[in-house]
This record gives structure tokens, C-alpha cells and sequence, in this order.
């Protein structure tokens, strides 16, 4: 699976959208882009994949550049309840032998 | 539906020591997978079963091991405990294999003393 970079931390105000970048330079053509989240004393929580067409749930949207060497994940409207480590993975979305690496991540504040 | 379940919550143990970890998955799911998350290291990939056959393995020693039950719980085991296997020790169980979706439990924290 291909690496990817995230800031360390960042912070936002509340109520405002919250972007998080994600440099994976290295990824292939059938590699998909995965975002999760982890809460304090909590596991990580999925939030939204894609491959190369931007994605939006109910949660976040994801935005892939269209060489797809980085990706945004975009919280529009902050709450203090999006305080927490997110993390940006790329990994194949088929069977096979390899593992899911979620890396350092960003660790996102809200501020009130 | 009842998320993935972990027990215990939290552990203590002493070096030397062995301990057994419990996860029950979301009913359906077939797919289980450990994890270690330590300050220093994050988050470590330990091992996947799938139909009671482990799949996956990470870069651990062997004194780490698992096992998958035809209910599709999944237990771990760590013998000979040493410091550094002081972790919280994660699992997640998704639909298949390599499903997009993993559900996390919250985790058992273990303290080796």
C-alpha cells in the first residue's frame, strides 16, 4: 500500500469547515483513499473512502485531486465533538495479502 | 446492532505472564482483525481471521497469537509478557476481508507491571 503524509495537528474554529490534507504521491491506480478517525480512549471510526470521484456522506466530504496524489477530507461545520486524531490511509480494496497501515494521522482541535 | 465488543476494558498483568483477549464482532460480520496502538508506535497491525483461518499477519513475534471461533469471535493471546506489550490492543471486524468499513471496538488496555 502506498504511504501518505498528514500534518501533525491542526486546529479549526467551531462552526467552521475543517479541511485535512493527505499527500499520497505514491498511490496507484487501483488503490482507494480511506479516512478514519479516532476519539480519545476510543477506536478508530471510518468516515469516507473514494477512488478518484469526489465522495460526501453524511459525515464528511473527500475531495481527490485529479492525479490523485493528495486528498482533502472536509468537515463542513466543526463541532467540539470532531476534536480527535484523523487519519488518512490508501490501501486496495481487493482480496489479498496485505496489511492496513494508518500511520502518525492529524491531530484535529476545535476551538470553541 | 450491537458494535464490536472487547473484554476486559482494561488488564494488568506482571512480566512473565500470559493473557487472553476477547472480541466479539458485529453479527454478520466474518472478518476480524488486531490491533496494538502504543504512544511511540500508533497503530500496529497484528493479525486478520476470516473463517476461523488467519489471513494476515503482522510484523509481531510469536509470542503473540490468535484464534477465530465458527461464531466468528475472535480471541488473542500474549505469553511471556514483557513492558513494551503495554498497549491498548484494538480489534475490528468487517463484512469480508479487505472491506472498505472496519468497526472498532474500544479496546482492551493492558498494563504489564
Amino acid at each position: 500500500d502506498a504511504k501518505t503524509t498528514q500534518p501533525t495537528s491542526m486546529d479549526c474554529a467551531e462552526g467552521r469547515a475543517a479541511n485535512l490534507p493527505c499527500n499520497h504521491s505514491t498511490i496507484s491506480g487501483n488503490e482507494y483513499v480511506y479516512w478514519y478517525r479516532q476519539i480519545h480512549s476510543q477506536g478508530p471510526q471510518y468516515i469516507i473512502h473514494g477512488l478518484k470521484n469526489n465522495e460526501t456522506n453524511e459525515m464528511a466530504s473527500l475531495i481527490i485531486t485529479e492525479d490523485r496524489k493528495s486528498s482533502t477530507l472536509i468537515l463542513p461545520h466543526a463541532t467540539l465533538r470532531d476534536t480527535a486524531v484523523y487519519y488518512c490511509i490508501v490501501r486496495v480494496s481487493n482480496f489479498g495479502n496485505e496489511k492496513l497501515t494508518f500511520g502518525t494521522g492529524t491531530r484535529l482541535t476545535i476551538i470553541p | 446492532k450491537a458494535g464490536v465488543t472487547q473484554t476486559p476494558r482494561y488488564l494488568i498483568k506482571t512480566r512473565g505472564q500470559q493473557v487472553t483477549l476477547s472480541c466479539s464482532p458485529i453479527s454478520g460480520h466474518r472478518s476480524v482483525s488486531w490491533y496494538q496502538q502504543t504512544p511511540g508506535q500508533g497503530l500496529q497491525f497484528l493479525f486478520e481471521y476470516f473463517s476461523e483461518t488467519q489471513r494476515n499477519k503482522g510484523n509481531f513475534p510469536g509470542r503473540f497469537s490468535g484464534r477465530q471461533f465458527s461464531n466468528s469471535r475472535s480471541e488473542m493471546n500474549v505469553s511471556t509478557l514483557e513492558l513494551g506489550d503495554s498497549a491498548l490492543y484494538l480489534c475490528a471486524s468487517s463484512l469480508e476481508p479487505r472491506n472498505e468499513k472496519l468497526f472498532f471496538g474500544s479496546g482492551t488496555q493492558l498494563s504489564v507491571l
